[in-house]
């Protein structure tokens, strides 16, 4: 049974730029959420997609976007990067059972911007 | 929003007890989790409370009370490999994001 998957594992990115990050959910999971974790820090909730919908959004500029596509996967996306954004952007999935909804944490990716 | 405490650091000998204790205040409240997070790894799923009282798993158990907005985590005969940090993240009431503390760094000596 794979778990949650993310790619890539690692980004360099300078200033300005955009990056795309990935996540495939645990099987059987329909519900993603990101979230950014700076070092040192717990993680801050980005926002979380369930059919393909953002369902709630946590305290981030819109330069922060997403997408959840039929299969479940899902992708965050930033635009005009700042060095702020240098974190550890991890994605969880999870299956709503009767309000007992537990949340998976994929790898992460550790994003460097310069 | 939630605020959410717990101790920046703690330290124990192998084979001993930790407790890791965290606070919360919240409007709603629709439970609490525990994760673990070694250096550099996603965190993992430790336990889950929603009501009140002890939730035991192997070495690991969590407590929980809603009145007083408290949890513990108890970690018991410490292992090296449970040098870790610990994240509690509550869920309020038709919420669906966790909120997370800043973590709890458990240094496990020889």
């Amino acid at each position: 049974d794979a778990g949650v998957t993310q790619s890539p594992t690692h980004l360099i990115k300078t200033r300005g730029q955009q990056v795309t990050l990935r996540c495939s959910p645990k099987s059987g999971h329909d519900t993603v959420s990101w979230y950014q974790q700076a070092l040192g820090q717990g993680p801050q909730f980005i926002f979380q997609y369930y059919e393909e919908e953002e369902r709630q959004r946590g305290n981030f500029p819109d330069r922060f976007s997403g997408h959840q596509f039929p299969n479940y996967s899902s992708e965050l996306n930033v635009n005009a990067l700042l060095l702020g954004d240098s974190a550890l952007y991890l994605c969880a999935s999870s299956l709503r059972l009767g309000g007992k909804e537990t949340q998976y944490f994929g790898p992460g990716t550790r994003l460097l911007v310069l | 929003g939630q605020n959410i405490d717990q101790p920046t650091e703690m330290t124990a000998t192998e084979g001993a007890i930790v407790q890791i204790n965290c606070t919360y205040q919240t409007s709603g409240f629709n439970g609490l989790f525990w994760y673990q997070q070694h250096a550099g790894e996603a965190p993992t799923f430790l336990s889950y409370n929603v009501l009140d009282g002890l939730e035991e798993k192997g070495r690991f158990s969590s407590f929980l009370s809603r009145s007083k907005g408290y949890s513990y985590l108890l970690l018991k005969e410490l292992q090296m490999k449970d040098s870790a940090s610990y994240l509690c993240a509550v869920r309020d009431q038709d919420d669906y994001k966790l909120s997370f503390g800043a973590g709890t760094t458990v240094t496990v000596r020889a």
